[in-house]
């Protein structure tokens, strides 16, 4: 069975602190992988699309990376307005059905 | 660039009352179209999704149904809501395949 597993499922971070949100998944036929960011209350934001093992995308303090079974998203000194649930999806294409699977998210919190 | 928009906001139905949400989305022409499902600690549910008008698919069997009366309007309906159908209901639109999907700001339904 597909699976995608983000860690940790919380994380407090102090301003100026960096660290990863690390994106595990179990699938075959990975077509793509996709970062969101979602505030309380709102829809997720897209921030990044990775294709292949190898490639890295970046914005402002976030860096996102893919290898053959994980992808991370590093988030380098980040500030509070940084806070939020961080989503990783998967897409997924075997012959003709494609699926796209979301993992349950990361909760960052910057503290002042 | 896409907007999706989503209304209402926030909403509170009792048991066995109908259901409406409607989605509209502007900027693009001919998007494929979804209704997911958030709930607390689980990843996003695909309910329905739409390549086209009239054309809908369904992933899970529920008390919901979905139409798309116009290439950019998709509505979520229910004859008879149920207390499971609480939850965090987002509207997202994209081009297909592994391209990104872009969501709403979703509604929250709360059933009393």
């Amino acid at each position: 069975e597909d699976q995608v597993t983000q860690s940790p499922e919380a994380l407090r971070l102090q301003e100026g602190e960096s660290s990863s949100l690390n994106c595990s998944y179990t699938v075959s036929g990975l077509r793509g992988l996709f970062w969101y960011r979602q505030d309380p209350g709102k829809g997720p934001e897209f921030l990044f699309t990775l294709y292949s093992a190898g490639e890295e995308k970046e914005k402002e303090r976030l860096k996102a990376t893919l290898t053959k079974k994980e992808s991370f998203l590093h988030i380098t000194a980040p500030k509070p307005e940084d806070s939020a649930t961080y989503l990783c999806a998967v897409f997924i294409s075997n012959f003709g059905n494609e699926k796209l699977t979301f993992g349950t998210g990361t909760r960052l919190t910057i503290i002042p | 660039s896409q907007t999706i928009h989503q209304w209402p906001a926030t909403l509170v139905q009792p048991v066995g009352s109908p259901l409406s949400l409607e989605c509209t989305v502007e900027g693009t022409s001919n998007p494929n179209l979804y209704w997911y499902r958030q709930a607390a600690g689980r990843g996003l549910q695909l309910l329905f999704y739409s390549v086209g008008i009239g054309q809908i698919s369904s992933e899970v069997p529920q008390n919901l149904s979905a139409s798309r009366p116009q290439d950019r309007q998709f509505i979520l309906s229910s004859k008879k809501l149920l207390l499971s159908d609480s939850g965090f209901y987002l509207c997202a639109q994209g081009q297909g395949g592994n391209q990104p999907q872009h969501f709403g700001d979703g509604t929250r339904l709360s059933i009393l």
